[in-house]
């Protein structure tokens, strides 16, 4: 069974530029899950899919993040303008369904670097 | 929103040594997961486990949801082990996914 995959795998961007992330959860997942996680930090949720419907975005700065799932299966988190304190690893996660139990499972993540 | 906090925040083990991490969290919770992120940063799978204990080669974990705890031990520590250790729990209330801030782990050969 093939993982959650994530591109690209690193990005180096100047400060107010734009930056764009691609997910493909495991086959069959329903729920799709962004996080974001700051080095020496654990990660934290910034959005959470059911199918195409959001079911927390209350950590998402909305004035510059913004995260679709149009179809119900990949989706992108993109970022504009892009600030310093964005350098993160942008983690993708998916599980089965938001109800109980649900076990999440990662991709490889995105290394952001902003300058 | 519920806390979770994990100790100790850094451990050194020569290889072989066993070691104990504990997560504590605030509230009751309905599942509890464990991961390792290697030094490249994959966020791998330990457990699942919203109660009781279940083993895996040398990792087992009991969660004791009553109190509140879960513990991941680590038995013959490989170098391979390193890295950080996460444990996760639902937000009280909702489903948003709460990290604790992990147990940084070297073991030396």
């Amino acid at each position: 069974e093939a993982g959650v995959a994530q591109s690209p795998r690193y990005k180096i961007i100047e400060k107010r530029q734009s930056v764009a992330f691609w997910c493909n959860p495991i086959s069959g997942h329903a729920t799709l899950y962004w996080y974001q996680q700051i080095l020496g930090q654990g990660p934290k949720l910034l959005i959470q899919f059911q199918n195409n419907g959001v079911v927390d975005d209350s950590q998402l700065p909305k004035d510059r993040f913004s995260a679709e799932r149009l179809k119900g299966v990949d989706s992108t988190l993109k970022i504009q303008p892009a600030k310093l304190e964005d350098s993160a690893v942008y983690l993708c996660a998916s599980s089965l369904s938001t109800g109980v139990p649900y076990e999440q499972y990662f991709g490889p993540g995105t290394r952001l670097t902003v300058t | 929103g519920i806390q979770v906090e994990q100790s100790p925040p850094d451990l050194i083990l020569q290889e072989g040594a066993n070691s104990t991490l504990r997560c504590n969290f605030s509230d009751s919770v309905n599942n509890l997961q464990w991961f390792h992120q290697n030094p490249w940063g994959q966020l791998i799978n330990l457990f699942y486990i919203p109660s009781g204990t279940k083993q895996n080669g040398r990792l087992s974990a009991t969660t004791v949801a009553t109190e509140r705890y879960s513990l991941l031990y680590i038995s013959s520590s490989q170098t391979t082990d390193s890295g950080v250790y996460f444990c996760a729990v639902p937000q009280t209330g909702g489903f948003k996914t709460i990290f604790g801030a992990g147990t940084r782990l070297f073991v030396k050969a």
